[in-house]
């Protein structure tokens, strides 16, 4: 069965940095596009951001690009998030979803982690 | 950006009922749309992508149609594990964009 698992949540203060980890399993990880999903409490969903298979192709949504990093290791079937600069809009469940291809140009999301939570605040 | 403009916002309905949920893109997206299905507490569910596929093990009440910038999800009769929130998903161009979401409620 195919498990995301995300860790790496909690409070920071405002202005630190956090690195989100998604560990991956049941499935050949190196073969799909990954992406990071985020949900404040009580609200909508906001795609994060996203990488290809190969980590050739990138993206992220306006209101982090510039302060958030994703990346993989297909060796240890993982994917992360690293923020910096984190402010209290940053506060939201962050889910770990894969993609159904491996490239980034048609994002369709079959698998979603439970999600972490960061909590941005002094 | 692709704007995606869902509507209803929320929708009161009754076993059995059939529920309609649209989704408008601000510029064309061919087919390449998705529906998700969230439950409070949980992650979203993959029901529908390129506008029309029925995501493997979603129920055949759920139904998707549209294209270009048009788009809707149709439940033909709503059962009490259908009570949720629906997103709708653009996947033509980054960024991502999510739909606002429509709540369907017990009536």
């Amino acid at each position: 069965d195919v498990q995301l698992v995300e860790s790496g949540g909690g409070l920071v203060q405002p202005g630190r940095s956090l690195r989100l980890s998604c560990a991956a399993s049941g499935f050949t990880f190196d073969d799909y596009a990954m992406h990071w999903v985020r949900q404040a409490p009580g609200k909508g969903l906001e795609w994060v951001s996203g990488i290809s298979w190969n980590s050739a192709g990138i993206g992220y949504g306006d209101s982090v690009k510039g302060r958030f990093t994703i990346s993989r290791d297909n060796a240890k079937n993982s994917l992360y998030l690293q923020m910096s600069s984190l402010r209290a809009e940053d506060t939201a469940f962050y889910y770990c979803a894969k993609d159904i291809t491996g490239d980034t140009d048609m994002v369709t999301l079959d698998y979603w982690g439970q999600g972490t939570l960061v909590t941005v605040s002094s | 950006d692709i704007q995606m403009t869902q509507s209803p916002t929320s929708v009161s309905a009754s076993v059995g009922d059939r529920v309609t949920i649209t989704c408008r893109a601000s510029q064309a997206i061919s087919s390449w749309l998705a529906w998700y299905q969230q439950k409070p507490g949980k992650a979203p569910k993959l029901l529908i992508y390129a506008a029309s596929r029925l995501q493997r093990g979603v129920p055949s009440r759920f139904s998707g149609s549209g294209s270009g910038t048009d788009f809707t999800l149709t439940i033909s009769s709503l059962q009490p594990e259908d009570f949720a929130s629906y997103y709708c998903q653009q996947a033509r161009s980054f960024p991502v964009t999510f739909g606002g979401g429509t709540k369907v409620e017990i009536k």
